[in-house]
């Protein structure tokens, strides 16, 4: 079965501390991964998404994530947090017909 | 311009009543989702519409029923209303679940609490 498990649940951090947030996948095709964040009251909007080719992929406001292959993983990273970042962050991996998003993750930042 | 709209951002009913929310992309895309998201932020995937046809139906009560009269709008019907019905509904937009490439964008959502 597909699946996306997230196994950070909450993570506060202080301004310009570094972030990883984990993503794991389950499903034997190809995959499209994707991170997603929702600042609170608002929809989600994409940071970054995974096709092919440079498993380093960058997104928006200075966020990168890290696709391995053999870790079935697509860890999202920031090298120095703002209070601006918090935020929910929901990974996503498209299947044949569907997304599956993962639990989220919940991000505070403190100032 | 919005990409992805939906009307209304809020909704506010009594149990057992009927409510529609609206949803317009002007992207061009092929595909359309509805997703429900709790109070604990699960997203999860209710329907999905490809050109028009219904492609995805997740186990949703009959009471919810999804309408596409174009590519472009695809709405919610929902019937008798519960109190689990509370949530945020978001609406997507795709440029087609069979493209290698395929991109998911999201409306503002609906937050309908049933009363």
């Amino acid at each position: 079965a597909q699946s996306v498990s997230q196994h950070n649940h909450h993570v506060i951090l202080s301004e310009a501390a570094s972030l990883e947030l984990g993503c794991n996948y389950s499903y034997g095709g190809t995959v499209n991964l994707f991170w997603y964040v929702q600042y609170p009251g608002q929809h989600l909007q994409l940071l970054l998404k995974y096709f092919s080719g440079d498993p380093l992929v960058k997104g928006i406001k200075g966020f990168e994530a890290e696709f391995i292959k053999s870790k079935f993983s697509f860890n999202l990273r920031k090298p120095s947090v703002q209070w601006s970042d918090t935020a929910e962050y929901f990974c996503a991996v498209k299947g044949t017909y569907k997304y599956i998003f993962g639990t989220g993750t919940r991000l505070k930042v403190l100032a | 311009d919005t990409a992805v709209s939906q009307t209304p951002k809020y909704l506010v009913t009594q149990m057992g009543n009927d409510k529609s929310i609206k949803c317009e992309q002007n992207l061009g895309h092929d595909t359309m989702y509805w997703y429900k998201q709790d109070s604990k932020k699960f997203l999860k995937i209710m329907f999905s519409y490809n050109n028009k046809e219904l492609i995805i139906n997740e186990t949703v009560p009959n009471r919810f029923s999804p309408k596409s009269p174009d590519k472009a709008h695809l709405n919610l019907h929902i019937n008798s209303l519960e109190l689990g019905d509370s949530a945020v509904y978001f609406c997507a937009s795709s440029p087609g679940q069979g493209q290698r490439t395929d991109t998911q964008y999201f409306g503002p959502g609906t937050r309908l609490t049933v009363l």
